[in-house]
């Protein structure tokens, strides 16, 4: 069973479109990430959900919005994609009570056009 | 702000070769610190984790790291590489309240015959 799943796995789309990526851990994790990994591979942390609570909003265009509807989901939706936009966007999930590891998914593969 | 800095974008070993990735943290408390390994078109993996236990860590698929705090280094080892190493490696500190991981711009190793 895949312990962090993220859909879709490749999304193609055109500039000034709304998307979602949706994330789902089956871990019972506490804590979820959102990371943008760009074209030269940098990882950077957008966005923490602890138990439904936004507990890390880095700086980020307010065009992306996440969303937990439970501590096992967390989405992300963006509105007027960019060509910036661009890039993989990983989700992760932590147990709580300290800086364990992260649990990564496979990622999705964001393509504006 | 906790974070950390990898030397050298590209390393390239013939197989069998020690693999040498370094990582070097910059951290006001005793940091966690992590390396992840990243295949093409994969999520991370978990290589190995110090905190603040062992100071030589031992990892997954042959892989170990000695924290050493007198010259702030974190770095990867392998005695002998093998073709199927070949892959991104990011070193990443953990920090904050919310327990993110700060990665480092990452290391593409590449393993020749």
């Amino acid at each position: 069973d895949t312990a962090v799943s993220q859909t879709p796995k490749y999304l193609v789309t055109q500039m000034g479109n709304d998307k979602s990526i949706k994330c789902e851990q089956n871990l019972g994790h506490d804590t979820m990430y959102w990371y943008k990994q760009d074209s030269k591979k940098f990882l950077k942390i957008m966005f923490s959900y602890n138990n439904k609570e936004l507990i890390i909003n880095e700086t980020v265009p307010n065009r992306f919005s996440p969303k937990s509807p439970d501590k096992a989901h967390l989405n992300l939706h963006i509105n007027s994609l960019e060509l910036g936009d661009s890039a993989v966007y990983f989700c992760a999930s932590r147990p709580g009570g300290g800086r364990e590891k992260l649990f990564f998914g496979s990622g999705t593969q964001l393509s504006v056009l | 702000a906790q974070s950390v800095t990898q030397l050298g974008s590209h390393v390239s070993v013939s197989e069998g070769a020690l693999v040498l990735l370094r990582c070097n943290y910059s951290s006001s408390v005793p940091p966690y610190l992590f390396w992840y390994v990243q295949y093409p078109n994969q999520g991370l993996q978990l290589l190995l984790k110090y905190t603040s236990a062992a100071t030589l860590v031992k990892g997954i698929n042959g892989f170990e790291a000695e924290f050493k705090k007198s010259e702030t280094s974190f770095h990867l080892t392998k005695p002998s590489a093998h073709m199927s190493d070949a892959a991104e490696y990011f070193c990443a500190v953990s920090e904050g309240s919310g327990y993110a991981l700060n990665f480092g711009k990452g290391t593409s190793l590449l393993v020749t015959p």
